[in-house]
């Protein structure tokens, strides 16, 4: 059974920093991964996709990277801003009895000013 | 494009009464998604529509929930009685297909609700 694992659960930065947030997963077969942004009381952003064959993706300040053999993803931001603080999920599209997408908890980051 | 709209945004009701939330896909998405989302949890599917056939809803309550997507575009979640646990936001998302797993998915803006 797939399982998504996000470390830290919530993560507080100064202004201006670079920061790493993780997410993984326990089974490899996975079709691909997608990074979310969700701000208090909305729904969800999608930021970046990786397909399966891809290594990383980057959109602006961010990076996220892929390693499926060792079930690990990265979303890498660039020079933290106060705008930045939102909760920040991962989520995985398996096939098991059908495409299911299997969501992580969540990194709760607060950049503060 | 216009992006998913959920309907209402926020619902407070008591325990044991009935509810129901509306979403509206973004035009020509076939498939529709109703997630539970508990505070400081990841959202949990409780179904996937492709077009207005159910493909899974092993994760929806079925006594008390229900889902229904006529027509193949708008969809409506019943819950009906509520319970206290039922207190989350739901959030509707679509995407083009569920034969193309490679395309990711759009979420509405969720609607948050409180039983008391």
């Amino acid at each position: 059974k797939q399982e998504v694992t996000q470390i830290p659960a919530a993560l507080s930065v100064p202004e201006g920093e670079n920061l790493v947030l993780n997410c993984s997963f326990t089974d490899s077969a996975i079709y691909n991964l997608q990074w979310f942004r969700q701000d208090p009381g909305k729904g969800l952003t999608s930021l970046l996709l990786i397909q399966s064959s891809q290594r990383e993706q980057t959109s602006g300040r961010l990076n996220a990277s892929l390693d499926k053999s060792s079930g690990r993803s990265t979303l890498y931001i660039a020079a933290s801003q106060p705008g930045d603080s939102a909760t920040y999920l991962c989520a995985v599209k398996v096939v098991t009895g059908g495409f299911k997408t299997i969501f992580g908890a969540g990194t709760r980051l607060f950049v503060k000013a | 494009e216009a992006g998913v709209a959920q309907s209402p945004r926020y619902k407070i009701i008591e325990k044991r009464q009935s509810v129901a939330f509306w979403c509206n896909p973004i035009s020509g998405h076939a498939t529709l998604y109703w997630y539970q989302q508990i505070l400081g949890q990841g959202p949990k599917l409780l179904i996937q529509f492709q077009n207005n056939g159910v493909v899974d809803d092993s994760q929806l309550p079925k006594d008390r929930f229900s889902a229904e997507r006529l027509k193949g575009v708008d969809s409506t979640l019943k819950i009906q009685p509520a319970k206290l646990e039922d207190s989350a936001v739901y959030l509707c998302a679509s995407s083009p297909s569920s034969y193309r797993p490679n395309y990711g998915y759009t979420f509405g803006s969720g609607t948050r609700l409180t039983v008391v």
